[in-house]
């Protein structure tokens, strides 16, 4: 069964560092994955996705992902961080089901942008 | 128009009370979804349609009822609701469903509170 572990509950980065948010998956086939963000009090918003085309994923915001086989590895990236990435965000995968699919959630990671 | 609307953004009821939440979208998707958010926890998904058809209910009590009359509406009629019932409700959409790598469109959610 497809599922997504992610690694850190919580994350502090100060305004301009790097930004590492780290996701593992476990499926039985190449899976698609995905990283939505939710800001407080927000809907829920696609940042990028993984579908095979491409192992280096480039999202909105700058932000990226790299999907590592070997590691079974789906992180989220940033160069600099800025006040607004502050956020819960959330590594997604996707699994068939009765004709269709679902999409199952990680835990999520709440990224903390210190000025 | 890349919007998916729920209404009501909050809902307060009681135990004994009937109610329903709407979500509508207009960009002629043919999957709509139903997912559950408790404070501080990840998107649980209850149901899944597909060209009109439920396609899984995540064994989902019977207390939710969810109805789909067309393509683009989508309710979630409740009745008898417990107090840990009480979450933020969010629907999503996508292009059919028929897809493992569909971008999920979510609307703000239905803070419900159940007294």
């Amino acid at each position: 069964a497809q599922s997504v572990t992610q690694l850190d509950s919580h994350v502090s980065v100060s305004e301009g560092t790097p930004v590492l948010l780290r996701c593992n998956y476990s499926s039985s086939y190449s899976p698609s994955l995905f990283w939505y963000v939710q800001h407080p009090n927000k809907g829920l918003q696609l940042l990028l996705k993984y579908t095979s085309a491409a192992t280096l994923v480039k999202g909105i915001n700058g932000f990226e992902a790299e999907f590592k086989k070997s590691e079974t590895s789906f992180h989220l990236t940033k160069p600099s961080a800025h006040m607004s990435d502050a956020a819960e965000y959330f590594c997604v995968v996707s699994a068939p089901a009765s004709g269709t699919y679902k999409y199952i959630f990680g835990t999520g990671t709440r990224l903390k942008v210190l000025a | 128009d890349t919007e998916v609307t729920q209404t009501p953004k909050h809902l307060v009821m009681g135990m004994t009370n009937k109610k329903s939440l709407k979500c509508e979208q207009h960009m002629g998707h043919r999957a709509m979804y139903w997912y559950k958010q408790k404070a501080k926890k990840p998107p649980e998904l209850m149901f899944v349609y597909s060209y009109e058809k439920l396609s899984i209910n995540e064994s989902v009590p019977s207390r939710f009822s969810p109805e789909c009359p067309n393509s683009s509406l989508l309710n979630l009629h409740l009745h008898a609701l417990q107090p840990e019932d009480s979450a933020l409700y969010l629907c999503a959409s996508s292009r059919t469903g028929l897809g493992d790598n569909e971008k999920l469109f979510f609307g703000s959610g239905t803070q419900l509170s159940v007294l």
